[in-house]
């Protein structure tokens, strides 16, 4: 696609549900990145997928979060029995090849609720 | 761990006031740095970058300086219209093979007519 998309563009969840978040990259990007917005705070890295290679995983919070990405086409985030500090806009990025260099190209993101 | 501040907002301008968004970072090394912008409603896009030590980034007419004396990348434009209104944010990466950015707070600024 043209661009990265999103979805749901908004979650509002109750305390324990589990959550699903989507991500598309643009089509023919290898690299693929999750960052969280807490309010007020800045974005946190979550995860990154390049390719076949195995994730890094290392930005993850907690056992509750989990992503997977099939091939090169969409991600998904889950939150497994979320709780109200997982209440974000979870970002998805995606780019050419894995790097900053390469410029990362954000979707706008997905606000989760959790009450 | 490397770490950016920037400004707390929210920032109110009147259109063709001049802007200032202060940046700093602290890291290891020679990071490059990035400033975001999110304009309302679409995803954060790369307004402009500096990889090396008294590099100028320019974009839109915005600049920044990467002053490593000062461990600062202050976002900068002479004269702001409606349309810059958006959430600013700094950003760095060690390097540019790096893939994981450390972000800023982020900076709100609205424009006025």
């Amino acid at each position: 696609g043209a661009g990265v998309s999103q979805s749901p563009s908004n979650k509002v969840t109750e305390k324990g549900k589990d959550v699903e978040l989507r991500c598309d990259p643009i089509s023919g990007h290898t690299a693929l990145y999750w960052y969280r917005q807490r309010l007020g705070q800045g974005l946190e890295f979550l995860i990154y997928f390049q390719g076949n290679s195995a994730p890094d995983k290392s930005g993850l919070p907690s056992d509750r979060f989990s992503a997977e990405r099939t091939g090169e086409s969409v991600s998904t985030l889950t939150i497994q029995r979320t709780q109200q500090e997982d209440s974000a806009v979870y970002l998805c990025a995606s780019s050419s090849e894995g790097g900053i260099g390469y410029g990362y190209t954000f979707g706008s993101g997905t606000r989760l609720t959790v009450v | 761990g490397d770490s950016v501040t920037q400004m707390e907002g929210p920032v109110t301008l009147s259109e063709e006031a001049f802007l200032t968004i202060n940046c700093t970072y602290t890291a290891t090394g020679y990071p490059s740095l990035f400033w975001y912008v999110q304009y309302p409603g679409e995803g954060l896009q790369l307004l402009l970058k500096a990889t090396k030590a008294d590099d100028k980034g320019s974009n839109k007419g915005f600049e920044a300086t990467y002053r490593k004396e000062t461990t600062s990348f202050h976002l900068e434009k002479g004269s702001v219209q409606v349309s810059d209104s958006a959430v600013y944010f700094c950003a760095l990466s060690p390097n540019l093979n790096d893939y994981k950015l450390s972000f800023g707070a982020g900076t709100t600024v609205t424009v006025r007519a």
